[in-house]
């Protein structure tokens, strides 16, 4: 499946590193999304972005920086990350919110630790 | 803001049976429910979903139920199957704009021999 593309796989970052997330669709979708899951929690939204403006924004920790530079690509840039941020980082993208298109395409998510 | 209850978070049922999950949500605005399931390294993967005007959704051996009104909605898989066993997400929206799902805590479902 390549419809929604991410690297890195895995990333494996010290506290004191900055990296970045990549998320890439190729389905033509509008809208696109960023969630956290971790061991035994529920699938937590991040960032909604939407005719790539954001939309939305969960309470999420300043040391996670979305961008969304057009409507194909998503990034999640990382700075000072504590080893709680360790979770599995799933991007998803659906056609377009505004038109009740709501079916959301998930990617096959970054492993990250931080060690 | 919404919250999604779901129950079991396991699910053992014999190859052949059938297996309910079940989901509650808290908002009375959320008009989408979709249910997700995930293999085991694998990504979330939309297996059925259900609008608010509708109160029952089949395909194949899958059906989704509604109860707006008890703010529940359930997922029926008979005739299970090997390899019908994964985590099984269920989630809703308030679809009034470009908003995020709020995911249940999953349920995994083991078919045994």
């Amino acid at each position: 499946e390549t419809g929604v593309t991410q690297t890195p796989r895995h990333l494996v970052m010290g506290m004191t590193n900055k990296k970045s997330l990549k998320c890439e669709q190729h389905l033509g979708h509008n809208a696109m999304y960023w969630y956290k899951q971790s061991a035994k929690k529920p699938l937590e939204l991040m960032f909604v972005y939407s005719l790539e403006e954001r939309v939305e924004n969960n309470s999420v920790p300043s040391r996670f920086s979305p961008e969304c530079p057009n409507s194909s690509h998503l990034f999640l840039h990382l700075h000072t990350l504590q080893p709680e941020d360790s979770a599995l980082y799933l991007c998803a993208s659906s056609q377009d919110p505004l038109a009740r298109a709501y079916e959301q395409y998930f990617g096959p998510g970054t492993r990250l630790t931080v060690t | 803001g919404e919250n999604v209850e779901q129950h079991p978070s396991t699910l053992s049922v014999q190859e052949g049976d059938s297996a309910v999950i079940k989901c509650t949500y808290s908002d009375s605005a959320s008009n989408y429910f979709p249910w997700y399931k995930q293999e085991l390294g694998k990504r979330p993967q939309l297996i059925i979903d259900i609008r608010s005007n509708v109160g029952e959704k089949k395909d194949q051996r899958i059906a989704v139920t509604l109860n707006k009104t008890a703010k529940h909605f359930s997922l029926h898989i008979t005739e299970t199957q090997p390899e019908d066993s994964a985590v099984y997400f269920c989630a809703a929206m308030e679809g009034g704009g470009a908003d995020g799902l709020t995911f249940g805590k999953g349920t995994h479902l083991i078919i045994q021999p």
